[in-house]
């Protein structure tokens, strides 16, 4: 596509719930990121995949998020057991890692609304 | 582990006037990147400028310029001429080269949301 895709745009759950949020990047990009932005703050990294493969998870906050990127292309950002404070925009990245290529594009990001 | 800190919460300038943004960090790093970011109430982040560490000269994108200050670790952005469509939320950000590996791996200032003016 044209840009990077997040669905859904919004989401609301309840306390204890399992959600997926999903990031369609520009084809042709093989570096995928995720992106976690409170309200009020800057974007926290979460994670980043170079092709299938998770290149680094340090970001993640505890073993209730998971992520996939299973063909290299789509990613998929799982949480199990939502709690109130993962309340917060999802944001996702991809860029090109070819010669010269430097600029991350971003998605609009997923809303997440614990209640 | 590197810091970025933006002191201004807010700021608001005249259309057509000049405004600059504080940035600062902190890093062990010799080689790395700076950013810029805008983010709209679409929440979209759009990349407005970016700066290598190696290069002395500061970046310049049309309207918008950089005073980067290596030794300092300050990295201001100026805002010249400012439209009403420059209102938005303003990110520094950092990235350690590391050999292209890490990337796009960004840390973020807290932000410094601008309005402007008519």
């Amino acid at each position: 596509g044209a840009g990077v895709s997040q669905t859904p745009s919004n989401k609301v759950t309840e306390k204890g719930k399992y959600v997926e949020l999903r990031c369609d990047p520009i084809s042709g990009h093989t570096a995928l990121y995720w992106y976690r932005q409170s309200l009020g703050q800057g974007p926290e990294f979460l994670i980043y995949f170079q092709g299938t493969g998770a290149a680094d998870d340090s970001g993640l906050p505890n073993d209730r998020f998971f992520a996939v990127r299973p063909e290299g292309s789509v990613s998929t950002l799982k949480i199990q057991r939502t709690e109130r404070g993962d309340s917060a925009v999802y944001l996702c990245a991809s860029r090109f890692t070819g010669a010269g290529a430097n600029v991350l594009t971003f998605g609009a990001g997923s809303r997440l609304t614990v209640l | 582990a590197q810091t970025v800190t933006q002191s201004q919460p807010e700021m608001s300038v005249q259309e057509a006037e000049t405004v600059t943004l504080s940035c600062t960090y902190d890093t062990s790093e010799n080689n790395y990147y700076l950013f810029w970011y805008k983010q709209p109430p679409s929440r979209q982040m759009i990349l407005v400028i970016r700066q290598e560490a190696y290069k002395q000269q500061n970046a310049t994108e049309n309207r918008f310029s950089v005073n980067f200050q290596k030794a300092a670790k300050s990295f201001s952005l100026k805002i010249s001429d400012s439209q009403l469509g420059d209102t938005a939320m303003y990110f520094c950000a950092f990235t350690a080269n590391a050999g292209g590996t890490s990337y796009g791996k960004l840390t973020f200032g807290q932000g410094t949301i601008l309005t402007v003016h008519p």
